[in-house]
């Protein structure tokens, strides 16, 4: 168990609304990512964190933003929520007693449904 | 930039059958690899993971994978499939002049057993 927390698990909003998803981590971890799963497309990268207010873009990060104010916590953040956002947003961290290796660990992920 | 292909979406075998799932990477050197396991409505779960040495690794739940450099794959393999191992099943890459920090996912082999 990496402690890592997702919230909310579950979220329907409409179309142009803020949504700010959360992933809280309990074991002090430097590198935390945000991912969305998509049928076909696996797990594509949106946003990772390297440390306090390091942050830095994946491969699909447009219409999202992400901060990290401590360690503990990485915001996802939707400014205007479109229906192509609908997804599983999933949050993992990188263990660093595992050295440079790369092994992430998941969180449960978070469904969101924009109408 | 690296890729993955799973180019199987779907595969069903019987249970006490062999499994193997095939997975392509592109990447210019020697990649860090990894399957995943995803139960319905759970986070990922690491099977398995490659770094350097022996080429045939270990994992959990009795599976097992094969690097081939030549081929570019990183095939997963378990000779007696089990009606718990009905899933959904991930093949990732880090790149190691990143340092593995962010891994590329392929589309995903979901797994079903038949009794």
């Amino acid at each position: 168990d990496a402690g890592i927390t997702q919230s909310p698990r579950h979220k329907v909003t409409e179309t142009g609304t803020p949504v700010t998803l959360r992933c809280h981590q309990t074991e002090n971890h430097r590198y935390m990512y945000w991912y969305r799963q998509d049928p076909g497309h696996g797990l594509r990268l949106i946003h990772y964190s390297y440390g306090v207010k390091d942050t830095d873009k994946g491969e699909v990060s447009d219409g999202y933003s992400v901060s990290r104010s401590k360690t503990e916590d990485f915001l996802l953040t939707l400014e205007s929520a479109t229906s192509s956002q609908t997804s599983v947003y999933f949050c993992a961290i990188r263990d660093r007693d595992r050295g440079n290796t790369g092994e992430l660990f998941f969180g449960e992920g978070s469904r969101l449904t924009v109408l | 930039a690296q890729s993955v292909t799973q180019p199987d979406i779907h595969i069903t075998v019987s249970e006490g059958a062999s499994l193997e799932l095939r997975c392509n990477y592109s990447y210019g050197a020697t990649p860090y690899l990894f399957w995943y396991v995803q139960s319905p409505g759970q986070g990922l779960q690491l099977l398995l993971k490659y770094f350097s040495g022996d080429t045939l690794v270990q994992g959990i739940k009795g599976f097992e994978a094969e690097f081939k450099r030549s081929q570019s794959s990183f095939n997963l393999r378990k000779p007696s499939v089990h009606w718990s191992d009905a899933a959904e099943y991930f093949c990732a890459v880090g790149a190691r002049d990143n340092a593995g920090n962010m891994l590329t996912f392929g589309g995903g082999t979901r797994l079903m057993v038949k009794p």
